[in-house]
Formats: C-alpha cells, structure tokens, sequence
C-alpha cells in the first residue's frame, strides 16, 4: 500500500536554530512527494514537492530532497524563525495520473524567539 | 488565500442529523477533492470530482456523499452523523484530473457533533 510516515512531534526549538522533520514512505511505481503546511486556523498550503529521485524541492529556505535509496524526504531548514510556527504535514501522491494524496499524522513546530 | 472556499467555518450538530459542506474551488478548477482531518486518523482523502464525475474514492463512509454541480462547487453530504465524525473537512482544488497538479486548500469547515 500507499502511506507516509512522518516523525512525531511536537517539535520545540529556538529561532535560528536547525530543523529536520523526518519523513518515510512507502508506495508502488514512483509517487511523486511533497510538504505541507499549516498555520492556526488555516488550510494547508504546499510548501515544496520533488517529483523524482534526487529532486531536491526547496522553498522559504526550507529544502527536501527525494531519496529513493531509503525511501525518504526530510524537510531541511539551517534557520528557524518564530513566524515559522505551524504543522508539517508530508504526502505522497502516486504516479502522475492520480490525484489524492496520502499524508503523513503531521509535526508540529513551535519556534520560541 | 488560495482561492477556495468553504462554507460554513464552524458547524455544531447533534449525533443521528444531517448536515451539508460546501466548497468552491479556483476559478477555472475543474477538480474538488475532500478530506478529512481528525485527531483519531490525521488526514484521510474521502473523495475526488472531476468536471461533475466521480473519479476516485477513499475512506469515506456510505453515510457520507458528494456531489459537484455544473458550476463545479461541490458539496459534502454526511448523514446519521456519530461522535466520531467531528473533525475537520478541507476541500483542494486543481485544474485537471490529479496528475502533478499542485492541490490548493480551503480553509475547512470544522464539524462538531455532540
């Protein structure tokens, strides 16, 4: 089957400190893979996507890069900031042709200044 | 703000009543999609409309349905709700039928059933 598994959270770090959200999948043929986010009260908005092997995506200084060796896409960031505070969501959608995404449970971030 | 939008924000009901989402997607969007977000399953993808077809399906629950209209709004029909559907529901949008299509969000709708 399809499914993403993400790191538990909450994460809890100081401005300007480095972040690493792990990500996991697993799924059949080559899905594409992608970051989410969501600030309160808010829907999701994307946040960056690779759609191959070794793809990097990246986006607001935050990067993931597409590892097909280990199945991964951990979300990158050298400096935290306080309006970075939100939920990260990872997903995978498969192959090209279909829509829906699969989403990891999702990371809190809390960045205290 | 991404462009879609849900109606209403905030939804209180009562266990056994029936209630009605609805979504606008983008303007020239011709794919809604639903997913609900709740504490017990994270974020689970229900169902996918394009152009006023059915075109995938996920964990959703015969007591729910959706439909889209020709103006390509959609709406979410869930009926004989229990406790356990309090949750949040988004709908996404796209231009096409999925492919790599970048989905855009609504804000949610959050239903609480008492």
């Amino acid at each position: 089957g399809n499914s993403v598994t993400q790191m538990e959270g909450p994460v809890t770090l100081s401005e300007e400190a480095f972040l690493t959200i792990n990500c996991t999948y697993t799924a059949t043929g080559y899905p594409s893979l992608f970051w989410y986010v969501q600030y309160p009260g808010e829907g999701l908005q994307l946040l960056l996507k690779a759609t191959k092997a070794d793809d990097k995506g990246s986006n607001k200084g935050f990067e993931a890069t597409y590892r097909k060796e280990t199945t991964s896409f951990h979300l990158e960031k050298g400096s935290v900031q306080v309006s970075d505070s939100a939920v990260y969501f990872c997903a995978l959608k498969r192959g090209s042709t279909l829509g829906r995404l699969y989403f990891g449970r999702g990371t809190q971030l809390t960045v205290w200044p | 703000d991404s462009g879609v939008t849900q109606t209403p924000k905030h939804l209180i009901t009562a266990t056994g009543q029936r209630v009605t989402l609805r979504c606008s997607p983008r303007s020239g969007d011709l794919s809604v999609y639903w997913y609900q977000q709740s504490l017990d399953q994270g974020l689970q993808f229900l169902i996918q409309y394009y152009n006023g077809e059915e075109r995938a399906k996920g964990n959703i629950l015969e007591r729910f349905s959706a439909q889209q209209f020709p103006d390509l709004h959609s709406e979410l029909n869930l009926s004989s709700l229990e406790l356990g559907d309090s949750a949040l529901y988004f709908c996404a949008s796209t231009p096409g039928d999925g492919g790599l299509d970048t989905q855009y969000f609504g804000p949610g709708t959050r239903l609480t059933v008492l």
